[in-house]
Order: structure tokens, then C-alpha cells, then sequence
């Protein structure tokens, strides 16, 4: 059964490094996500991207952040300069015709 | 601001019982519900999706949807102990379909 992978798994980092965080959605999907979850709170939205463009961002998703389609298979999700309010799970999600399907998530961890 | 509300709990129920788990959303716009299970550090698994009044069946799982009241529920039969996690409700209200979490329902069942 197809599904969403994200590499790494858990990414260390000190604040005010760059991140990249890697994702790669079903196949033949057309709509790609990000979400993120800070531990004990909400699934949050951050931003949506359809035809190689941001179709919706949440307040969230601000000049630190940026999305990006390098080929026809990766969807990465960069923060320029990480902050400590940034620590959480981030999920990447895509969808074809139907409901989103999740990844299994990056743990990103600011120290 | 979209909301979509629900008990954090948790909701034990003993093994073989009905659990109910309800949720309600603020935006009368909203088109597409959804029901994810999300166990713990892991990324939520849509197990039901409903669009129209009334109720759709799918194994064990009910999700009814009331948009008069903007009222969502899943009634899970017959529960399990694997059934323990929380479950996020989640409104799409169209666009290019992000979807509004709330916060989940941690359900606990008691063998």
C-alpha cells in the first residue's frame, strides 16, 4: 500500500540553525501539507501546496519558514533559523481525489 | 477563528463496551469530517470520513454528523484494548482542503 515517508525520523539542532526537513508523498497525489504538533497540543496547520505553488498558509508559516518541490518526488519543509518554540512533530500529508494520508512524522528538537 | 472542539478526557470504557466520542465545530462552512486515531508519538490514521447528515458504518466504527448542530461523533463497538489512543476529530471547510484538528479524545479501554 503506498505511503508517505519522511526522513529523518528525529532531527537535533541548535537555535538559529537551518533545518530541512524531507518528505515524499504518494505517488500520483497533487496536494501536499505540512503540519506540525507541538507535544500535548493540537495538530496544527501550516501550509498547503498544489501545482508547484503555496495555495494556503496558516499564521503560523511566516518568513522563517518555506516549502519547496525540488523534483517530482520530494516536498521539504525548511526554517531558516530555529527557534525553541519550533520543537515539535512535524507531519507532512498529501492527497489525491480523496482524504489526506499522513507521514510518520519528524520529530525536530531545538536545544 | 475555525474551532473544532472536544473533551480531552480521558473516556475509559470497559473492553466490549460502546464508546461514544463526540466533537462540535464552529464553522457552518465546513464540507468534510473526519476521524483520526493517533497513538501516542505516532501520526494520526484516518479511520473515518463523513460528508452527509446522518451516519456512516465501517466495521465497528459509526461517525454521525449533525450540521444542523455541527455535531460530530464516532461510536466505536465492541472496543478493544488496542482501541486505546487518542482520537482527533478534524473539519475540513474547503479550499484546498486543510483540515482543523481539535484537541483529541483520549480514550482508554479497560480490559
Amino acid at each position: 500500500e503506498p505511503e508517505v515517508t519522511q526522513t529523518p525520523s528525529h532531527q537535533v539542532t541548535q537555535m538559529g540553525q537551518e533545518v530541512i526537513l524531507r518528505c515524499v508523498p504518494i505517488s500520483n497525489h497533487l496536494y501536499f501539507y505540512w503540519y506540525r504538533q507541538i507535544l500535548g497540543q493540537k495538530v496544527e496547520f501550516l501550509v498547503s501546496f498544489y501545482n508547484n505553488e503555496i495555495s494556503e498558509k496558516s499564521e503560523i508559516f511566516d518568513d522563517q519558514f518555506s516549502v519547496e518541490r525540488p523534483d517530482g518526488s520530494n516536498f521539504t519543509l525548511k526554517i531558516r533559523s530555529t527557534k525553541l518554540e519550533d520543537s515539535a512533530m512535524y507531519f507532512c500529508a498529501s492527497r489525491g481525489t480523496g482524504e489526506q494520508f499522513f507521514g510518520p512524522g519528524t520529530r525536530l528538537t531545538v536545544l | 477563528q475555525k474551532e473544532v472542539e472536544q473533551n480531552s478526557g480521558p473516556l475509559s470504557v470497559p473492553e466490549g463496551a460502546i464508546a461514544s466520542l463526540n466533537c462540535t465545530y464552529s464553522d457552518r462552512g465546513s464540507q468534510s469530517f473526519f476521524w483520526y486515531r493517533q497513538y501516542s508519538g505516532k501520526s494520526p490514521e484516518l479511520i473515518m470520513f463523513i460528508y452527509s447528515n446522518g451516519d456512516k458504518e465501517d466495521g465497528r466504527f459509526t461517525a454521525q454528523l449533525n450540521k444542523a448542530s455541527q455535531y460530530v461523533s464516532l461510536l466505536i463497538r465492541d472496543s478493544q484494548p488496542s482501541d486505546s489512543a487518542t482520537y482527533l476529530c478534524a473539519v475540513n471547510s474547503g479550499g484546498y482542503q486543510k483540515v482543523t484538528f481539535g484537541i483529541g479524545t483520549k480514550l482508554q479501554v479497560i480490559p
